[in-house]
């Protein structure tokens, strides 16, 4: 089946650690992103990459870091830099960025999930 | 600056009732794509529907209904005889390409409660 996976389903993190949430995709897409969910709010955007070895920041971009080494792989790093860093945190793909697209139209799906929680 | 907004935080009905979504949107590009997600208490998004700034044709899914305007800058949401299992947060985003900074803005999304 193909799809995109998240692991782990909860995480939980010790005060000055960092923690590296995985995402892998089987869809062949091209892009992959990060969005952080709190309680009550909308997805908020933190990284995104269109091609593998490249990747942008979102709007909140602070505390974090990824790699794009694997078309399939994007991991995250909440670093010990992130201060709130408790949240539902939800990866996605698409066929293909915008800018190679040459628009914004592609539908992004999402995987499950990785909640986490500061000890 | 892109705007979606979803003024309904919450919405409970009782179930075959009919129900409808409201999303306003604010962009200043021409060319833009508006999209709903629904999720699930078990978190994942799932993806309903995709429109484009150029095609205002209403859409229907089933019991899904979708209502593009542009000239209210609206793209709602109705639920025709809902059921228990349509309980799930909704949202509606928005998506163009000021800057090639290619993002989706999402609305604070819609809990949506049916009832037996």
């Amino acid at each position: 089946d193909g799809g995109i996976t998240q692991s782990p389903k909860y995480l939980f993190r010790k005060e000055g650690q960092n923690v590296t949430l995985s995402c892998e995709q089987n869809l062949n897409h091209d892009a992959m992103y990060w969005y952080r969910q709190d309680p009550g709010q909308g997805l908020r955007l933190i990284y995104y990459s269109q091609i593998v070895n490249d990747f942008q920041k979102g709007d909140i971009a602070e505390g974090y870091s990824v790699s794009r080494e694997k078309k399939e792989s994007f991991p995250l790093t909440v670093t010990s830099a992130q201060k709130n860093p408790t949240a539902f945190y939800l990866c996605a793909s698409s066929m293909m960025g915008a800018i190679l697209a040459g628009g914004p139209g592609e539908t992004q799906y999402f995987g499950p999930g990785t909640r986490l929680l500061v000890l | 600056a892109q705007k979606v907004t979803q003024a309904q935080t919450e919405i409970s009905v009782v179930e075959k009732e009919d129900v409808t979504l409201d999303c306003v949107y604010e962009t200043r590009d021409t060319t833009y794509y508006l999209f709903w997600y629904k999720q699930p208490p078990s978190g994942e998004l799932v993806f309903l529907i995709r429109r484009n700034s150029f095609d205002e044709q209403n859409e229907i899914s089933g019991r899904y209904s979708w209502n593009f305007q542009k000239s209210t800058s609206s793209f709602n949401f109705t639920i025709t005889a809902s059921q228990v299992v349509d309980s799930a947060v909704y949202f509606c985003a928005l998506s163009s390409d000021r800057g090639s900074n290619y993002k989706l803005t999402f609305g604070k999304g819609t809990l949506l409660t049916v009832n037996p």
